[in-house]
This record gives C-alpha cells, sequence and structure tokens, in this order.
C-alpha cells in the first residue's frame, strides 16, 4: 500500500506571494492532519480534517488554510507568505480521527520563502 | 506552553549503547504516546506507540517504558547501531474535541558511533 503523498517537495516563493500544498493519504484513511516543521518552533500543529470537514484548527493566523475533497484528498493554502512562513510542511493521515489510530506521515514539502 | 517536554536534545553514544530519551506530560487526559523516528530530508515515522493502561511495550530493539503517576514516558533503543542516527520525537494525544492532533516534544537527536 502506497504511503502519504505529498506535492511538491520543494518549493520557493517570494513575500507576499501565495502558496498551495497538496496531501495524498493512504488509501483508505480519512483523516489528513497538518503539520508546521522549523528548527525554532518544532512540530506544531496546523489543522485536522475527516470528511471533508475541518475538525481541528491549531494556533496560526488567518493566512493558513486548508481544504479536504471527497476523496481524501487534502490541500492547503497559505496567502500573503512572510520570510517566517519558512518550513517544512507534513501531512499526516489516519483511518479515523480519535486516538485510536496511528497517524502516517508524509515526506512533506520544503518550503522556502525569499 | 510546551504540552510535552523531550530530554535531553542531543544524545551521543557508542554502539552497543543504550540511549534513553524521556518525556514529561501534565495533561492527564492524554491516552496515547507514539514516538517517531525522523531521518535528514524525511517525513516521522511512527516507531512505537502505548497507551496508558501498561507499563512498557517492547518492539524489536525499541522499549517504551510508562510511568502513569509520574506522567512520564521514555524510550529506551536497545543495542543501539549507527543506522539509529536520527531525531526521535515522543508525541501525546488525548481524546476530546482536538481528536486527532499530536503535541510534539522538541526532538532529541541522536548520533550513535560506530
Amino acid at each position: 500500500k502506497a504511503g502519504v503523498t505529498q506535492t511538491p517537495r520543494y518549493l520557493i516563493k517570494t513575500r507576499g506571494q501565495q502558496v498551495t500544498l497538496s496531501c495524498s493519504p493512504i488509501s483508505g484513511h480519512r483523516s489528513v492532519s497538518w503539520y508546521q516543521q522549523t528548527p525554532g518552533q518544532g512540530l506544531q500543529f496546523l489543522f485536522e480534517y475527516f470528511s471533508e470537514t475541518q475538525r481541528n484548527k491549531g494556533n496560526f493566523p488567518g493566512r493558513f488554510s486548508g481544504r479536504q475533497f471527497s476523496n481524501s484528498r487534502s490541500e492547503m493554502n497559505v496567502s500573503t507568505l512572510e520570510l517566517g512562513d519558512s518550513a517544512l510542511y507534513l501531512c499526516a493521515s489516519s483511518l479515523g480521527w480519535d486516538s485510536s489510530y496511528e497517524q502516517y506521515f508524509g515526506p512533506g514539502t520544503r518550503l522556502t520563502v525569499t | 506552553q510546551q504540552q510535552v517536554k523531550q530530554s535531553p536534545q542531543s544524545l551521543i553514544v557508542q554502539k552497543g549503547g543504550i540511549p534513553i530519551i524521556n518525556c514529561a506530560y501534565e495533561n492527564t487526559a492524554f491516552d496515547y504516546f507514539p514516538w517517531y523516528q525522523q531521518f535528514p530530508g524525511k517525513g516521522p515515522a511512527l516507531l512505537i506507540a502505548i497507551r496508558p493502561d501498561v507499563s512498557e511495550k517492547k518492539e524489536g530493539r525499541f522499549t517504551i517504558s510508562f510511568n502513569k503517576s509520574a506522567k512520564q514516558f521514555s524510550l529506551h533503543i536497545m543495542d543501539s547501531q549507527p543506522g539509529d542516527s536520527a531525531t526521535y520525537f515522543c508525541a501525546a494525544s488525548r481524546r476530546g474535541s482536538t481528536l486527532g492532533r499530536l503535541y510534539f516534544g522538541r526532538g532529541t537527536q541522536l548520533t550513535v558511533w560506530p
């Protein structure tokens, strides 16, 4: 069974631009979570989707948004990019929406904002 | 506020040694405690996980010890190998409105010398 896939793997954007990242969960998984990883802040939770509904959101500004499609694929969007948005963005998928289910991470999208 | 505190930040051991990584939490509602291993350029990979109804869990050379009363848990790597050199993250999650969200420790960079 294929793992979590994320596209693109690398992105370079200019401050003020917007970006869309994509995540395809493991087949059969219906929950997708997004995390931001930086050397300074570590792994921080962005949001979680289950059955196309956002179930939880972390402490990030409204510039960060996401959505989930009927096939469980998810996208996250960052508008008006700032230098501090440079990070590894990780997507994780799981079968269900509670802690009974293990989360599996994709390889991440490395975003660099210049 | 860091929900899960992890130590040490870095750890160097000789091949065959037993590195121990410790984590502590405050929220007694946490009921799932996974450990992730991350290599450079990769996403975190689920290593082993434990629930608070058991005090120890072993999978191969990896063991989690869990002390519910002290609200601490630790990862032991038996007979460590150079290939174990990676960053290790502990995490915790809880049932309720934040279903699916993982709270991560800041990570431990492990180096195993041959």
